[in-house]
């Protein structure tokens, strides 16, 4: 019940594309939804983050999309770039951040 | 403002030594947790101090130890060193109490080998 469930794995998009990764929980009380971007070496950095009272939230290139009921959230990188190459962790709090298992994502130029 | 800042950033020590790594959290928050990161795997919760006293942990055994200083700076102590320790170790940091938002912002992390 505490699990967060995330796909792909891995992703490989061309510049220029729409990449798309989504996650699904199933603890309801869960009442934060950040999604995080890590780059090889580095910690992870806070990207874009939704609470379950919104259905959809847009940063720039950067979009979540939350369906409370079905328990799931996507995040969609539009017009992707190779700087957007790292991967990415969908996470979900309740007093502390589940993560899920992480996506690859490869822009290829 | 100065983010997350973590040392050592490497690290190798051999089974069964214990191991000292520090934390010191943004300004303005209250709030350290750590978090356990295996290869390729997602962050795993440690735990969480606030306010100097231990309020959240995860399934990790009694050998991972902790301590907040009024500073709101953190230690993480792991003894009996095991193999499967090897991972990346992340500090993060937030606002607690009634302002706790679920923000977490991570430091760098501590890289620990164990051989």
């Amino acid at each position: 019940q505490q699990q967060v469930k995330q796909s792909p794995q891995s992703l490989i998009v061309q510049k220029g594309g729409i990449s798309i990764i989504n996650c699904a929980y199933e603890n309801t009380a869960f009442d934060y939804f950040p999604w995080y971007q890590q780059f090889p070496g580095k910690g992870p950095a806070l990207l874009i983050a939704i609470r379950p009272d919104v259905s959809e939230k847009k940063e720039g290139r950067f979009t979540i999309s939350f369906n409370k009921s079905a328990k799931q959230f996507s995040l969609h990188i539009m017009d992707s770039q190779p700087g957007d190459s790292a991967t990415y962790f969908c996470a979900a709090h309740t007093g502390k951040l589940i993560f899920g298992q992480g996506t690859t994502l490869q822009v290829k130029p | 403002e100065t983010g997350v800042t973590q040392s050592p950033t490497h690290l190798i020590k051999t089974r069964g030594q214990q191991v000292t790594l520090r934390c010191s959290s943004q300004s303005g928050h209250n709030t350290v947790s750590w978090y356990q990161q295996a290869l390729g795997q997602g962050p795993q919760f440690i735990f969480q101090y606030y306010r100097e006293e231990e309020n959240g942990r995860g399934n990790f055994p009694p050998r991972f130890s902790g301590l907040q200083f009024p500073n709101y700076s953190s230690e993480l102590n792991v003894n009996a060193l095991e193999l499967d320790d090897s991972a990346l170790y992340l500090c993060a940091s937030s606002r607690g109490g009634a302002t706790n938002t679920g923000e977490l912002f991570f430091g760098e992390g501590s890289r620990l080998t164990v051989l």
